[in-house]
């Protein structure tokens, strides 16, 4: 069974990078799209961007300027970097597989990771 | 951007009764592009139905779900306590986007 797990800094002062990684257990990295999701405390749920396992990217506009999403295939890793953060970052961030073809959906997600802005 | 609008925004229903949550989209998509989630509190959400109408692995058939273009529904057709959560539409065109979600709670 795959399982995804989110490691990182659960605090990152403001104007700062935060950064994450999710492991990837029980399969491989190869063949999907992995996304990272966000969700603000009591908020809904924000797409940020995906890698496919060979590295293209797509990021979601309202953060594109800040964010990268690297992708590590030996290690079976795939990290997110969001640079300038403000208070407004705050929130529990998921990792996910994507399966897409005629009808994609995330089929797997991390337990997700709380990430704090405050200095 | 294609922007979701789930409605309502809360359900209150006892168990055993039945649940329609609506998820509406600012333009047509296509329907094979468009899934269900679920999320209780402290958990990662859940993928219940993809392709606007196929239910995932081990999801129970009380769930079921249809639409096209613009009108989407979830159906629950009888409650059951585990049910109780919230319910986000998405959808996967450019970018891709979630409703703000649809809390089923116990009246």
């Amino acid at each position: 069974q795959v399982h995804l797990q989110e490691s990182g800094p659960g605090l990152v002062k403001p104007s700062e990078t935060l950064s994450l990684t999710c492991t990837v257990s029980g399969g491989s990295i190869s063949g999907y799209y992995w996304s990272w999701i966000r969700q603000p405390p009591g908020k809904g749920l924000e797409w940020i961007g995906y890698i496919y396992y060979s590295g293209s990217t797509n990021y979601n506009p309202s953060l594109k300027s800040r964010v990268t999403i690297s992708v590590d295939t030996s290690n079976n890793q795939f990290s997110l970097r969001l640079s300038s953060v403000t208070a407004a970052d705050t929130a529990v961030y998921y990792c996910a597989r994507c399966i897409w073809g005629r009808s994609p959906r995330f089929d797997h997600w991390g337990q997700g990771t709380l990430v704090a802005v405050s200095s | 951007e294609i922007v979701l609008t789930q409605s309502p925004g809360t359900l209150s229903l006892s168990p055993g009764e039945r649940a329609t949550l609506s998820c509406r989209a600012s333009q047509s998509i296509n329907s094979n592009f468009l899934a269900w989630y679920q999320q209780t509190p402290g958990q990662a959400p859940r993928l219940l139905i993809y392709g606007a109408s196929n239910r995932a692995t081990g999801i129970p058939d009380r769930f079921s779900a249809s639409g096209s273009e613009t009108d989407f529904t979830l159906t629950i057709s009888r409650l059951e306590p585990e049910d109780f959560a919230v319910y986000y539409c998405q959808q996967y065109g450019s970018p891709w986007t979630f409703g703000q979600g649809t809390q089923v709670e116990i009246k």
